[in-house]
């Protein structure tokens, strides 16, 4: 199987605090993206960051890339309540069927 | 928000028994996707298609077959249902230009197999 790992598997911080998330891959990648998703709800595309960057930000999140261990980070600064939810990465081993590989997730539990 | 829309949302039935589940967009997407869910194993790809009569298997596809007879159309189809299938199902699109782009999501078939 070429699905990532994701670690931790669950973390729990207090507001404000900053969470960092890591995802581990398998073979080369042509990019690696990040989504969310609130309990019972579908998933949310978060950010794309493509194999020739290192680093991508938006808002208070930042991902990094490292090629060289196959791994990304997700950090989500000066967290709230709201950001509550499953995170996770998926990679595009490239190919011209498009299709992503998901890990299998970081429940993030932010409490107030 | 891309409109995909997922049907039924949820779906009891009896193991053996034939179950369709229907991913309908409206943004025109060229890829389409469908993707189970389960604890401990995140989403796995089952099918997948990159055009009207194009489809092929994910890493999950036992069991299952699709269709796609119209671009707006995905259907999941499993031909007789066991319970190793009750799962939580999500459709997604893409665009499709260049290499893989943002998914879109609906917001899942909640399946269960007695």
């Amino acid at each position: 199987s070429q699905q990532g790992e994701e670690d931790p598997q669950a973390l729990s911080i207090q507001e404000g605090e900053n969470a960092t998330m890591n995802c581990s891959y398998k073979t080369s990648i042509n990019n690696l993206q990040w989504y969310r998703q609130n309990s019972g709800r579908g998933l949310v595309h978060l950010i794309l960051i493509r194999s020739n960057e290192r680093e991508k930000h938006s808002g208070r999140l930042r991902v990094t890339l490292d090629t060289s261990k196959k791994s990304s980070s997700l950090l989500i600064t000066a967290s709230r309540a709201a950001d509550t939810a499953s995170y996770f990465c998926a990679t595009d081993y490239g190919g011209a069927t498009n299709k992503l590989i998901f890990g299998t997730g970081t429940l993030l539990a932010v409490q107030p | 928000d891309a409109g995909i829309t997922q049907s039924p949302r949820h779906k009891v039935t009896e193991t053996g028994t034939p179950v369709t589940l229907r991913c309908h967009q409206t943004e025109n997407h060229r890829y389409m996707y469908w993707y189970r869910q389960d604890p401990g194993h995140g989403l796995r790809l089952i099918h997948y298609s990159y055009g009207v009569k194009d489809t092929d298997k994910g890493e999950v596809s036992d069991g299952y077959s699709v269709s796609r007879s119209k671009t707006e159309d995905f259907l999941l189809t499993l031909e007789s249902a066991t319970s190793s299938q009750t799962s939580v199902y999500f459709c997604a699109t893409q665009a499709g230009t260049g290499s893989a782009g943002e998914l879109f999501f609906g917001e899942g078939s909640r399946l269960t197999v007695l």
